[in-house]
């Protein structure tokens, strides 16, 4: 069984088009995050959902909106996509007021590709 | 703000060395530190996570050391295999509240047979 899923694995869109990520994970953890990964494979925290409340937002554009329905889900929606936005974007989650290791679990990733 | 620095960049090795990968950071009020793979065009896989209070964590082959006043973990790898070539990421967690994970541009190690 896939632990935290994504889809989709791939997207390549137009510039100026709203896209959206899902990612679900049947771990029963609290805490969600988004993670950018550029060109240069750099990994970036983007955004972290706890019990469904956003708790960190690392001054990601606005045009970036992460909803969370249930504490299973953490979607990324994204609003007038530029070219800058072209990465792989994973998501994770952990559990930290469960766990004393708060392991994060990751996605297997989404490569967006802006043209 | 934390910053997370991992040497080398690359590394390659004949099959059935043992080989060290280090990972440094700036700040040492640290939660833990948590060591990744990355296989090409995957996820990350976690292999050790070590707590601020830890000094060393070991799974199998792999021996991670924490030295927290001194803003340093090294990956110790005995007996590589080709199954080892992966990209290797250290990544610090600074937040005892929420979890937020400060990621190193990691070592891509390929261990030739």
């Amino acid at each position: 069984d896939t632990a935290v899923s994504q889809t989709p694995k791939y997207l390549v869109t137009q510039m100026g088009n709203d896209k959206s990520i899902k990612c679900e994970q049947n771990l029963g953890h609290d805490t969600m995050y988004w993670y950018k990964q550029d060109s240069k494979k750099f990994l970036k925290i983007m955004f972290s959902y706890n019990n469904k409340e956003l708790i960190i937002n690392e001054t990601v554009p606005n045009r970036f909106s992460p909803k969370s329905p249930d504490k299973a889900h953490l979607n990324l929606h994204i609003n007038s996509l530029e070219l800058g936005d072209s990465a792989v974007y994973f998501c994770a989650s952990s559990d930290r007021e469960e766990s004393t290791t708060d392991t994060q679990y990751f996605g297997p990733g989404t490569r967006l590709t802006v043209l | 703000k934390q910053e997370v620095t991992q040497i080398p960049a690359a590394l390659s090795v004949p099959e059935g060395e043992n080989l060290v990968l280090n990972c440094s950071f700036t700040d040492s009020a640290i939660y833990n530190l948590q060591w990744f793979r990355q296989d090409p065009g995957k996820g990350l896989t976690s292999l050790l996570l070590i707590q601020s209070s830890q000094r060393e964590q070991t799974s199998g082959r792999l021996n991670a050391s924490l030295d927290k006043s001194s803003g340093r973990s090294t990956l110790y790898i005995a007996a590589s295999q080709p199954g080892d070539s992966a990209t290797y990421l250290c990544a610090v967690d600074s937040n005892s509240g929420y979890s937020t994970l400060t990621f190193g541009k990691g070592t891509m190690l390929l261990v030739s047979p």
